[in-house]
């Protein structure tokens, strides 16, 4: 079966600049998350959207949002960018969230704030 | 507020050595744990994960882990590494919030062939 499909690959944006990320999950997974990878801080929890409804929300601000469509496709927005969102933006899938069958990561996406 | 930690951030082994990689946890609620692989360039893939029962659990690639539930600790173990096990490590748990994992700092290993 597809696993999960983030788009794009890469990026390159100036500062301040906005910017929208693509997650497609694995079909029949209705939860999808996102986190934040970096060398310094590691990976930080983004946000988490279960049936199209936010469930969950890490300690970012407010330039960060998402959202999730019916089809549970998901898409995050960072506006106004910093260099500091240089980083390697991962979604997760899984059928509840729950994590009994386990979270599948895509690819990622990278991005670079020049 | 909940954490992993993973004790050591840069592990170097020659092939066929022993490898066993610390996961300590804070959470005390239902166990949800896992560890995830990560190769140069790739994505994150599971290796195993731990919800209940024998605390000695089998994942992919030869590795296991072993659950004590009295120290926090979730462990990874491999026999005998390759060159190919070069990667960074990330042991995760799912602790009370659905849909969100978190995450050691990672470990990063390299096998010397």
């Amino acid at each position: 079966k597809a696993g999960v499909t983030q788009t794009p690959r890469y990026l390159i944006k100036t500062r301040g600049q906005q910017v929208t990320l693509s997650c497609s999950p694995i079909s029949g997974h209705r939860s999808v998350s996102w986190y934040q990878q970096t060398p310094g801080q590691g990976l930080q929890f983004l946000f988490e959207y279960f049936s199209e409804t936010q469930r969950n929300k890490g300690n970012f601000p407010g330039r960060f949002s998402g959202r999730q469509f019916s089809n549970s496709r998901s898409e995050m927005n960072v506006s106004t960018l910093e260099l500091g969102d240089s980083a390697l933006y991962l979604c997760a899938s899984s059928r509840t969230g729950q994590g009994d069958y386990g979270y599948t990561f895509g690819s990622g996406t990278r991005l670079t704030v020049v | 507020a909940q954490s992993v930690s993973q004790h050591n951030h840069h592990v170097i082994l020659s092939e066929a050595a022993s490898l066993e990689l610390g996961c300590n946890y804070s959470y005390g609620g239902t166990v949800n744990l896992f560890w995830y692989v990560q190769y140069p360039g790739q994505h994150l893939q599971l290796l195993l994960k731990y919800f209940s029962g024998d605390p000695l659990v089998k994942g992919i690639k030869g590795f296991e882990a072993e659950f004590i539930k009295s120290k926090f600790s979730f462990n990874l173990r491999k026999p005998s590494v390759q060159w190919s096990d070069t990667a960074e490590y990330f042991c995760a748990d799912r602790g009370s919030t659905l849909g969100r994992l978190y995450f050691g700092r990672g470990t990063q290993l390299t096998v010397w062939p």
